[in-house]
């Protein structure tokens, strides 16, 4: 089946930038969801299709996918972005939903 | 407003079974497919299957440590879906969340339930 990895964790400062990768065989030729998901709470959707972000969801938010590696990027990173995050693709090859292990984002 | 509320979780032992409902409001519940994600206390998230649209057959999918044990139904008509499990291991304690697929997102999941928690324990 196919295997996404993601940094267990991630620190950055207060108004710096955070790059969070998700790395998969040929994970550019896939489309990548994201989600947040802060302690007590039910996941959100950040971004889907590797660049595109739901309404509600700040610019900060961003993404990409080329190659092996997809990244989320938050930019001004505030301490209410503080949580765990999830990338997400679809196994072409079961038809099956598959999610990364997870990032816990850690704001200095 | 798209809502999505779980229920039915609770404290069951080894073996036995418990049904968990999903009931939607906010959006034509029959056009989309409906997935169960779990999480089990300080994992990541696992999917664990989901139910088509009638309009693609209604069919489902689950995940391998699954299948054979878990049922998903849905009942267009009440808006709700199911998630029935049976022969339950201590391995599946975990939160429930239901949450829907979109289709124009690549079938990204775009909202998701509070979720339920399910706690197998003798």
């Amino acid at each position: 089946s196919y295997v996404l990895t993601q940094p267990p964790s991630v620190s950055v400062a207060p108004g710096q930038t955070a790059r969070i990768t998700c790395g998969g065989n040929n994970i550019g030729s896939k489309s990548v969801h994201w989600y947040q998901q802060k302690p007590g709470q039910a996941p959100v959707l950040v971004v889907y299709d590797d660049s595109d972000r739901p309404s509600g969801i700040p610019e900060r938010f961003s993404g990409s996918n080329s190659g092996n590696t997809a990244t989320l990027t938050i930019s001004r990173v505030e301490a209410g972005d503080e949580a765990d995050y999830y990338c997400q693709v679809w196994d072409s090859s079961s038809d099956l939903p598959v999610f990364g292990g997870g990032t816990k984002l850690t704001v200095l | 407003e798209v809502q999505l509320v779980e229920s039915g979780g609770g404290l069951v032992q080894p073996g036995r079974s418990l049904r968990l409902s999903c009931t939607a409001s906010g959006f034509t519940f029959g056009d989309y497919a409906m997935s169960w994600v779990r999480q089990a206390p300080g994992k990541g998230l696992e999917w664990v299957g989901f139910i088509r649209s009638k309009a693609y057959g209604g069919t489902t999918e689950y995940a391998a440590s699954v299948k054979g044990r878990f049922t998903i139904s849905r009942d267009d008509s009440k808006s709700i879906a199911y998630l029935q499990m049976n022969s339950l291991k201590t391995e599946d304690t975990a939160v429930y969340y239901c949450t829907r697929e979109n289709s124009g997102y690549s079938y990204a999941f775009d909202y998701w339930g509070q979720g339920t928690l399910v706690t197998v324990s003798s």
